[in-house]
Parts: C-alpha cells; sequence; structure tokens
C-alpha cells in the first residue's frame, strides 16, 4: 500500500508565478489535510479537505491560496503570484476517517522556493 | 491561544544514553496526542499516539511517552539512545473532534556514535 505521494518534491518560482502542489493520499483515505512548514518553526494547518469539499480552510491565507481535493484524481494546492515569503515545505496527510478519531499519516513534503 | 511547547531546540547525546524530549500543551477539554519523527531527507513518520486509556503510551524503536494531565505534558523518552535516532521529534496535538493536528516547533536530536 503505498503511501501519501507529493509532487514535485521540489519547486522554484519566480516571484508573481503560480504554484501548483498536488497531493495522492493512501488508498482508502478520503480526508487530505494541508499543512505548511516554515523555516525553523512547527507545522502549521492550513486546510482540510474530504472529497469535492473544503471542511475547514481556517489555516489558509485570505488571498492567493487555494485548495481542491476533485472527486477524481489528487489534492491540488494552488498558491498563485507567489511572494518570496512563500517559501516553505508544503506537507499534505491523509486519513481515512476524520482526525479526531485517526492519525493522519504524511507524505514527503514538498519545498517551495520562491527566487 | 492555543499552543504546544517543545522547549528543548537541539539535543546532542552521546550513544546509549537516556532520552527525555519535552513537550507541553494548553488546550482545555480532551485531546489526542502524537509524536513524530523526521529523519534526514524522509517524510514525518508516527512514533507513537495517545488517544485514551493508560497514560504511558509505548511506541516504535524502543521509544515511549508519558500523558500528565495535571502537566500539560507528554513528554517522550527512550532509555538508550542509537545513532540512528537522528533526526526531528515532533510533538503534535488535536483536540477531540478538531479537524487539524496544532504542532511543536521541533527537537532536532543528534546523536554521536
Amino acid at each position: 500500500n503505498a503511501g501519501v505521494m507529493q509532487n514535485p518534491r521540489h519547486l522554484v518560482r519566480r516571484r508573481g508565478q503560480e504554484a501548483r502542489l498536488r497531493c495522492s493520499p493512501m488508498k482508502g483515505h478520503s480526508h487530505v489535510y494541508w499543512y505548511r512548514q516554515l523555516p525553523e518553526e512547527g507545522l502549521k494547518f492550513m486546510v482540510y479537505l474530504q472529497k469535492e469539499n473544503i471542511i475547514d480552510e481556517s489555516g489558509m491565507p485570505k488571498e492567493r491560496f487555494s485548495a481542491e481535493f476533485p472527486k477524481e484524481g489528487p489534492s491540488i494546492l494552488r498558491i498563485q503570484q507567489v511572494v518570496r515569503g512563500d517559501s516553505a515545505a508544503y506537507f499534505c496527510a491523509s486519513s481515512p476517517q476524520r482526525q479526531g478519531a485517526d492519525t493522519q499519516y504524511f507524505g514527503p513534503g514538498t519545498r517551495l522556493t520562491v527566487l | 491561544a492555543q499552543s504546544v511547547s517543545q522547549h528543548n531546540h537541539h539535543v546532542i547525546l552521546s550513544e546509549a544514553a537516556s532520552l527525555e524530549l519535552g513537550c507541553n500543551y494548553s488546550y482545555g477539554g480532551t485531546v489526542n496526542l502524537f509524536w513524530y519523527v523526521q529523519y534526514p531527507g524522509q517524510h514525518l513518520q508516527l512514533l507513537l499516539k495517545y488517544f485514551s486509556g493508560d497514560p504511558l503510551v509505548k511506541g516504535i524503536k524502543g521509544f515511549e511517552a508519558e500523558f500528565i494531565k495535571s502537566k500539560f505534558s507528554f513528554n517522550l523518552r527512550k532509555p538508550s539512545v542509537q545513532w540512528s535516532d537522528t533526526a526531528e521529534y515532533f510533538c503534535a496535538v488535536t483536540q477531540t473532534g478538531a479537524n487539524n493536528l496544532f504542532f511543536g516547533t521541533g527537537t532536532r536530536l543528534t546523536v554521536i556514535p
């Protein structure tokens, strides 16, 4: 059973470009979570999605960031018009049930560098 | 405000030394507690978790953690560390029924052979 897959592992963008980060949850998992880890900090929750629904986006910046988890295909975290402060590691996690009753399994992360 | 504190930022130990990493949280109500490990170049892996029951939890690779509710603590321990334990360790907390984990800033452990 493959784990949580994220691609790309490393992404370099220039200021003003768009970044698209992909996450394929573990087989059988229908809950996806995105976290961001800034340098020297712990992971910070961004958004929680189920198939075709955003359940909790309380950690998402109000502008430029969006997330989706379509019926088919991976979850996508999209950052428009990236700025240097967006440079971070972005981790995706999945669980078979809602987090309150289960454990999240993490992907390897995507390291975004904004030049 | 909700928070998770890991007071040790970097710990350096010799092989066979005992390890204790502190984790304190500031939430009311029922919580679920986790320790994750991130080996160099790898993704986060679950070491152990506490949901309910015996407050002394045993995890993989000889790690254990004790939930002390009165102290809002969930310290990680290992009686004898190995060089392969060199990694970053993250404590995480979620309130029962909540959607997300709150992470501490992590503790980097370096084990010297």
